[in-house]
Protein backbone atom coordinates (compact mmCIF):
# COMPACT_ATOMS: atom_id res chain seq x y z
CA UNK A 1 0.00 0.00 0.00
CA UNK A 2 1.94 3.36 -1.27
CA UNK A 3 1.37 5.90 0.31
CA UNK A 4 2.06 9.63 -0.44
CA UNK A 5 5.71 10.16 -1.69
CA UNK A 6 7.61 13.05 -1.61
CA UNK A 7 10.63 13.83 -3.28
CA UNK A 8 13.13 15.16 -1.73
CA UNK A 9 13.56 14.47 1.86
CA UNK A 10 16.11 17.16 2.49
CA UNK A 11 16.32 20.13 -0.28
CA UNK A 12 19.63 22.43 0.11
CA UNK A 13 19.51 25.78 -1.88
CA UNK A 14 21.38 28.86 -1.86
CA UNK A 15 19.24 32.09 -1.63
CA UNK A 16 18.57 32.82 -5.19
CA UNK A 17 18.41 29.36 -6.31
CA UNK A 18 14.86 27.56 -7.47
CA UNK A 19 13.38 24.84 -5.01
CA UNK A 20 11.38 21.94 -6.75
CA UNK A 21 9.42 19.64 -4.71
CA UNK A 22 7.69 16.57 -5.33
CA UNK A 23 4.91 14.81 -4.31
CA UNK A 24 2.81 11.88 -5.16
CA UNK A 25 -0.60 10.97 -4.25
CA UNK A 26 -1.78 7.66 -2.89
CA UNK A 27 -2.48 5.94 -6.02
CA UNK A 28 -5.87 6.59 -7.29
CA UNK A 29 -6.42 10.18 -5.19
CA UNK A 30 -7.19 12.82 -7.17
CA UNK A 31 -6.87 16.25 -4.63
CA UNK A 32 -3.53 17.24 -3.66
CA UNK A 33 -2.99 19.58 -0.76
CA UNK A 34 0.38 21.26 0.52
CA UNK A 35 1.12 22.51 3.47
CA UNK A 36 3.89 24.59 4.57
CA UNK A 37 5.79 24.11 8.58
CA UNK A 38 7.42 27.30 9.78
CA UNK A 39 10.05 27.25 13.01
CA UNK A 40 8.09 26.96 15.95
CA UNK A 41 4.64 27.10 13.85
CA UNK A 42 1.49 24.82 13.25
CA UNK A 43 1.10 23.43 10.01
CA UNK A 44 -0.26 25.89 7.21
CA UNK A 45 -2.53 25.49 4.26
CA UNK A 46 -0.86 26.32 1.25
CA UNK A 47 -2.89 25.26 -2.18
CA UNK A 48 -5.35 22.17 -3.21
CA UNK A 49 -5.14 20.69 -6.45
CA UNK A 50 -7.36 18.78 -8.37
CA UNK A 51 -5.67 16.81 -12.19
CA UNK A 52 -5.15 19.98 -14.19
CA UNK A 53 -7.01 22.85 -11.69
CA UNK A 54 -6.33 24.76 -9.04
CA UNK A 55 -9.00 24.44 -7.13
CA UNK A 56 -7.58 26.82 -4.11
CA UNK A 57 -4.58 28.75 -3.51
CA UNK A 58 -5.78 31.20 -0.77
CA UNK A 59 -2.64 30.11 1.77
CA UNK A 60 0.24 30.86 -0.90
CA UNK A 61 2.53 33.36 -0.99
CA UNK A 62 1.63 35.60 -4.35
CA UNK A 63 4.98 36.13 -5.69
CA UNK A 64 7.55 33.12 -6.10
CA UNK A 65 5.36 30.02 -5.45
CA UNK A 66 3.28 28.13 -7.56
CA UNK A 67 1.96 24.42 -7.88
CA UNK A 68 0.62 22.59 -10.54
CA UNK A 69 -0.85 18.98 -10.76
CA UNK A 70 -0.50 17.56 -14.30
CA UNK A 71 -2.41 14.84 -15.65
CA UNK A 72 0.36 12.66 -15.52
CA UNK A 73 3.30 12.54 -13.06
CA UNK A 74 3.51 14.01 -9.66
CA UNK A 75 2.44 17.26 -8.01
CA UNK A 76 5.33 20.02 -8.16
CA UNK A 77 5.60 22.77 -5.68
CA UNK A 78 7.87 25.32 -7.03
CA UNK A 79 9.51 27.84 -5.78
CA UNK A 80 11.50 30.51 -7.47
CA UNK A 81 14.21 32.57 -5.90
CA UNK A 82 14.11 31.48 -2.64
CA UNK A 83 15.09 33.67 0.38
CA UNK A 84 16.13 32.30 4.24
CA UNK A 85 12.32 32.78 5.10
CA UNK A 86 11.53 29.67 2.70
CA UNK A 87 13.43 27.63 5.20
CA UNK A 88 10.43 25.05 6.48
CA UNK A 89 8.73 21.89 5.86
CA UNK A 90 6.77 20.57 2.84
CA UNK A 91 3.98 18.18 3.33
CA UNK A 92 1.98 17.66 0.77
CA UNK A 93 -1.23 15.72 1.32
CA UNK A 94 -4.09 13.44 -1.05
CA UNK A 95 -7.76 12.35 -1.23
CA UNK A 96 -10.02 10.71 -2.79
CA UNK A 97 -11.90 13.30 -3.03
CA UNK A 98 -13.32 16.38 -1.06
CA UNK A 99 -15.36 16.49 1.84
CA UNK A 100 -16.14 13.69 3.96
CA UNK A 101 -12.64 12.39 3.74
CA UNK A 102 -9.42 12.00 5.67
CA UNK A 103 -5.99 13.81 3.83
CA UNK A 104 -3.35 11.20 3.85
CA UNK A 105 0.32 13.19 4.38
CA UNK A 106 3.25 12.13 2.79
CA UNK A 107 6.94 12.29 5.03
CA UNK A 108 7.67 15.69 3.63
CA UNK A 109 10.37 17.66 1.77
CA UNK A 110 12.99 19.92 4.58
CA UNK A 111 14.00 22.66 2.84
CA UNK A 112 16.87 24.65 4.02
CA UNK A 113 17.79 27.81 2.15
CA UNK A 114 21.41 29.19 2.93
CA UNK B 1 -11.40 32.32 8.33
CA UNK B 2 -11.46 29.84 11.06
CA UNK B 3 -8.85 29.07 13.33
CA UNK B 4 -7.76 26.13 15.61
CA UNK B 5 -6.63 26.67 19.44
CA UNK B 6 -4.81 23.78 21.37
CA UNK B 7 -4.47 25.08 24.93
CA UNK B 8 -0.88 23.21 25.74
CA UNK B 9 1.97 23.34 24.21
CA UNK B 10 3.97 20.58 25.74
CA UNK B 11 2.55 18.48 28.04
CA UNK B 12 4.69 16.26 30.22
CA UNK B 13 2.98 12.72 31.61
CA UNK B 14 4.30 9.51 33.05
CA UNK B 15 3.19 5.84 31.88
CA UNK B 16 -0.38 4.99 32.85
CA UNK B 17 -1.36 8.84 33.23
CA UNK B 18 -4.82 10.24 32.15
CA UNK B 19 -4.23 12.18 29.22
CA UNK B 20 -6.58 15.11 27.75
CA UNK B 21 -5.41 17.44 24.93
CA UNK B 22 -7.64 20.44 24.40
CA UNK B 23 -8.58 21.80 21.42
CA UNK B 24 -11.47 24.77 20.06
CA UNK B 25 -12.21 26.23 16.72
CA UNK B 26 -13.84 28.81 15.83
CA UNK B 27 -15.93 27.65 12.42
CA UNK B 28 -19.45 27.86 12.90
CA UNK B 29 -20.97 25.71 10.56
CA UNK B 30 -21.23 22.31 10.38
CA UNK B 31 -17.53 20.96 11.10
CA UNK B 32 -15.31 18.13 9.95
CA UNK B 33 -12.72 17.75 12.96
CA UNK B 34 -9.74 15.60 12.72
CA UNK B 35 -6.62 14.69 15.62
CA UNK B 36 -3.66 13.50 13.45
CA UNK B 37 -0.33 12.33 15.00
CA UNK B 38 2.93 12.89 14.35
CA UNK B 39 5.80 10.22 16.06
CA UNK B 40 9.58 11.27 16.01
CA UNK B 41 10.82 11.15 12.35
CA UNK B 42 7.30 10.09 10.69
CA UNK B 43 4.93 11.06 8.76
CA UNK B 44 1.51 12.90 10.08
CA UNK B 45 -0.90 9.75 10.36
CA UNK B 46 -4.87 10.14 10.98
CA UNK B 47 -5.65 9.19 14.81
CA UNK B 48 -9.39 9.81 14.60
CA UNK B 49 -11.77 11.78 12.66
CA UNK B 50 -15.78 13.40 13.56
CA UNK B 51 -18.26 13.91 10.34
CA UNK B 52 -21.10 13.74 12.10
CA UNK B 53 -23.29 11.47 14.56
CA UNK B 54 -22.11 10.05 17.65
CA UNK B 55 -20.13 12.98 19.30
CA UNK B 56 -17.80 10.53 20.78
CA UNK B 57 -15.56 9.16 18.31
CA UNK B 58 -12.87 6.31 18.72
CA UNK B 59 -9.63 6.36 17.15
CA UNK B 60 -6.77 4.06 17.04
CA UNK B 61 -4.46 3.05 19.73
CA UNK B 62 -6.83 3.53 22.63
CA UNK B 63 -7.72 7.43 21.86
CA UNK B 64 -11.13 9.28 21.45
CA UNK B 65 -12.13 12.51 21.49
CA UNK B 66 -15.50 13.99 21.77
CA UNK B 67 -17.08 16.97 20.02
CA UNK B 68 -18.87 19.53 21.95
CA UNK B 69 -20.74 21.49 19.29
CA UNK B 70 -22.11 24.56 22.10
CA UNK B 71 -18.29 24.90 23.50
CA UNK B 72 -16.33 24.43 20.01
CA UNK B 73 -14.34 21.82 21.33
CA UNK B 74 -12.79 18.70 20.26
CA UNK B 75 -10.91 17.10 23.14
CA UNK B 76 -8.23 14.19 22.86
CA UNK B 77 -8.53 11.92 25.67
CA UNK B 78 -6.55 8.62 26.66
CA UNK B 79 -6.88 7.17 29.98
CA UNK B 80 -3.92 5.19 29.94
CA UNK B 81 -0.69 6.53 28.27
CA UNK B 82 2.34 4.23 26.79
CA UNK B 83 5.91 5.88 26.33
CA UNK B 84 5.09 4.77 22.45
CA UNK B 85 2.50 7.54 22.65
CA UNK B 86 5.27 9.96 22.62
CA UNK B 87 4.82 12.25 19.93
CA UNK B 88 3.13 15.75 18.51
CA UNK B 89 -0.61 16.17 18.15
CA UNK B 90 -2.47 18.36 16.62
CA UNK B 91 -6.17 19.21 16.11
CA UNK B 92 -7.46 20.35 12.44
CA UNK B 93 -11.04 21.03 11.02
CA UNK B 94 -12.16 21.18 7.32
CA UNK B 95 -13.22 23.59 5.55
CA UNK B 96 -13.70 23.39 1.68
CA UNK B 97 -11.33 20.85 1.15
CA UNK B 98 -8.20 22.67 3.40
CA UNK B 99 -7.47 21.87 6.59
CA UNK B 100 -6.59 24.48 9.10
CA UNK B 101 -4.52 22.98 11.94
CA UNK B 102 -4.04 24.14 15.91
CA UNK B 103 -0.13 24.85 16.90
CA UNK B 104 0.00 21.32 18.23
CA UNK B 105 0.71 19.87 21.07
CA UNK B 106 4.02 17.70 22.48
CA UNK B 107 3.58 14.97 24.30
CA UNK B 108 6.48 13.14 26.45
CA UNK B 109 5.56 9.87 28.50
CA UNK B 110 8.19 8.92 31.10
CA UNK B 111 8.70 5.61 31.73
Amino acid sequence: NAGVMQNPRHLVRRRGQEARLRCSPVKGHSHVYWYRQLPEEGLKFMVYLQKENIIDESGMPKERFSAEFPKEGPSILRIQQVVRGDSAAYFCASSPATGMYEQYFGPGTRLTVT
Amino acid sequence: AQSVSQHNHHVILSEAASLELGCNYSYGGTVNLFWYVQYPGQHLQLLLKYFSGDPLVKGIKGFEAEFIKSKFSFNLRKPSVQWSDTAEYFCAVNEDGKLTFGQGTILTVHP
